[in-house]
């Protein structure tokens, strides 16, 4: 069936250096792609989003890039601050209705 | 603004018991989305409602799950006889149309079955 595969699971980082995030997804159809932070506790939250008739977007420290043709995109946060830490979500959508999320990388920024 | 609002925020109950999880959508959103979070499986939606309208539950892992909309602004998710292997963190999440949009997620209903 459709999936969409995220790596790494788990990634740690120096506060101030960056840290990249990856998806791939199956379903060629797709064209819009989201990223959730989930803090302890909570539940997910949009971060950014990308849509197909782009190949980058920003949106301060965070942005997303996008390659179509290799079915993946990618998340990118630049000066990583402790409040950063959190598991992280891509997802892509199924049929063009429904999305399917990644399993999620947990982000450890330490001081 | 109000999010998506979903009670109760913790639940703990006994195998055979029902359980009646509430989600309140955000105002003017027209798809609603139930999810479960586990750490085994991830996150895997359950069913989806269209203008209140079901639309896709091949998520719903077996009969004892159901859901209902009866309005624009009220869905519930329904276990009955609960079971210690439906524990989860069960999420509700809307949005303005169920393709190509962001979903907004409520805070979740932690649900433990003993």
């Amino acid at each position: 069936g459709e999936n969409v595969e995220q790596h790494p699971s788990t990634l740690s980082v120096q506060e101030g250096d960056s840290a990249v995030i990856k998806c791939t997804y199956s379903d060629s159809a797709s064209n819009y792609f989201p990223w959730y932070k989930q803090e302890l506790g909570k539940g997910p939250q949009l971060i950014i989003d990308i849509r197909s008739n782009v190949g980058e977007k920003k949106d301060q420290r965070i942005a997303v890039t996008l390659n179509k043709t290799a079915k993946h995109f990618s998340l990118h946060i630049t000066e990583t601050q402790p409040e950063d830490s959190a598991v992280y979500f891509c997802a892509a959508p199924v049929n063009t209705d429904k999305l399917i999320f990644g399993t999620g990388t947990r982000l450890q920024v330490f001081p | 603004d109000a999010g998506v609002i979903q009670s109760p925020r913790h639940e703990v109950t006994e195998m055979g018991q029902e359980v009646t999880l509430r989600c309140k959508p955000i105002s003017g959103h027209n798809s609603l989305f139930w999810y479960r979070q586990t750490m085994m499986r991830g996150l895997e939606l359950l069913i989806y409602f269209n203008n209140n309208v079901p639309i896709d539950d091949s998520g719903m892992p077996e009969d004892r799950f159901s859901a209902k909309m009866p309005n624009a602004s009220f869905s519930t998710l329904k276990i009955q006889p609960s079971e210690p292997r439906d524990s989860a963190v069960y999420f509700c999440a809307s949005s303005l149309a169920s393709s190509n949009q962001p979903q907004h997620f409520g805070d979740g209903t932690r649900l433990s079955i003993l």
